[in-house]
Parts: C-alpha cells; structure tokens; sequence
C-alpha cells in the first residue's frame, strides 16, 4: 500500500525567499504523486500532478516538484515566495484504483511580509 | 472557484438533530468522494462512490450515511452525532480511467459543528 510522509510541519520564511518541501513516499507499484494547497478558509487546490514522463513537472503559482525515482521523493519547490503563498501544503498519492488519496500531514507555510 | 459545490457552508447540530450535507459537480466524473479534516490535520477518506456504488467505506459510524442518488449528486445524511464529529467535511470528485488515476477536485467544504 502506498503512503506518504512530509518532513517539514511548520515552515516560516520571508518574502522572496526560497522554499522546498519534502515529500516522500513509499513504493507500491504505479506512483502518481500529487501536491495540494489549501489557503486559509479555502478549499484544496491541485498545485501540480505527476503521472509520467518528466520528472520536473511544473504546476501553478510558479511551484514546481522533482520526482526521483531512487530517492521515492516529490519534493515542492518554488523559487521565490509571495506573501500570498501562506497555507498548508499537502503532498498526496493514491492508495487504490477508485482513487483514494493517502495525505501527508501537511506543511503550514507562513511567508512573512 | 471551485467546481464541486458544497452545502451548506457550515451547520450547526444539536447530538438528536438529522441533516444532510449535499454536494454537486458537473464535471461528468465517475467517482466522488467524502473526506473529514479536523484542524491542522489531513483530510482523511470516509467513502468513495463510483459508477454510482458504494466502493469503499473506511469504516465510518452508522451515524454517517451516504448517498449517490446520480453521477452528479452525492450526500451524507447525519444522525446522532457525537461532538467529536465536528470537523470539515470535504467532498471531491475525479475521473475513472483505466490505468490512470486523475487528480481529484475538492469542494470548499462543510465546516459541520456538533453541540
């Protein structure tokens, strides 16, 4: 069965800085990988997927995640943070055919003006 | 905005009353879903609907009872609920494939208090 762990609980950092947030996940066959965002008071929002193919996959917001293979990592990357990304960041996978998704225990991302 | 609609919003319940949460997309999936998310925590699966029936259920109190009255609709009757219920209850949709699971689009949520 798959699951997944995030490493970093609680991540404070100012504006303009860089953030990466690990993800790991435990191998179980086909790997689809997902990261989510849920702003304060808002409903979760898919930032990227990963399914195939390249591993640098880029997503919304200017996040983008790395997929390695050796490592069973998805980590999140963005190169320079806004105000505007303060929210919890959730890595996902599913655990079966009918989609269930596994989360991590989430990120809180404070980014300070 | 989000294209899995959710009501209500939120809701207040006494541990005698019954409701129903309701939830709607039009995105033609196949599958949808319900999630509880207390604070600061994962979401975490209660059941998945597919075609329509009931495919997994993760084990959820009686209390919980959901319905799938067609592919666009899905509700979770409450009843007798205990305050430790209070939480969010999210509702998702995704598409079924054959090899390929798609990503799964979340409603904002019913932020359910029980009192």
């Amino acid at each position: 069965a798959q699951s997944v762990s995030q490493h970093n609980h609680h991540v404070i950092l100012s504006e303009a800085a860089s953030l990466e947030l690990g993800c790991n996940y435990s191998y179980g066959g086909t790997v689809n990988l997902f990261w989510y965002v849920q702003y304060p008071g808002q409903h979760l929002q898919l930032l990227l997927k990963y399914f195939s193919g390249d591993p640098l996959v880029k997503g919304i917001k200017g996040f983008e995640a790395e997929f390695i293979k050796s490592k069973f990592s998805f980590n999140l990357r963005k190169p320079s943070v806004q105000w505007s990304d303060t929210a919890e960041y959730f890595c996902a996978v599913p655990t079966d055919s009918w989609g269930k998704l596994q989360f991590g225990a989430g990120t809180q991302v404070v980014v300070t003006p | 905005d989000t294209e899995v609609t959710q009501t209500p919003k939120h809701l207040v319940m006494g541990m005698t009353n019954k409701k129903s949460l309701k939830c709607e997309q039009h995105m033609g999936h196949r599958a949808m879903y319900w999630y509880k998310q207390k604070a600061k925590k994962p979401p975490e699966l209660m059941f998945v609907y597919s075609y329509e029936k009931l495919s997994i259920n993760e084990s959820v109190p009686s209390r919980f009872s959901p319905e799938c009255p067609n592919s666009s609709l899905l509700n979770l009757h409450l009843h007798a609920l205990q305050p430790e219920d209070s939480a969010l209850y999210l509702c998702a949709s995704s598409q079924l494939g054959d090899r390929v699971i798609s990503e799964a689009f979340f409603g904002q949520g019913t932020r359910l208090t029980v009192v």
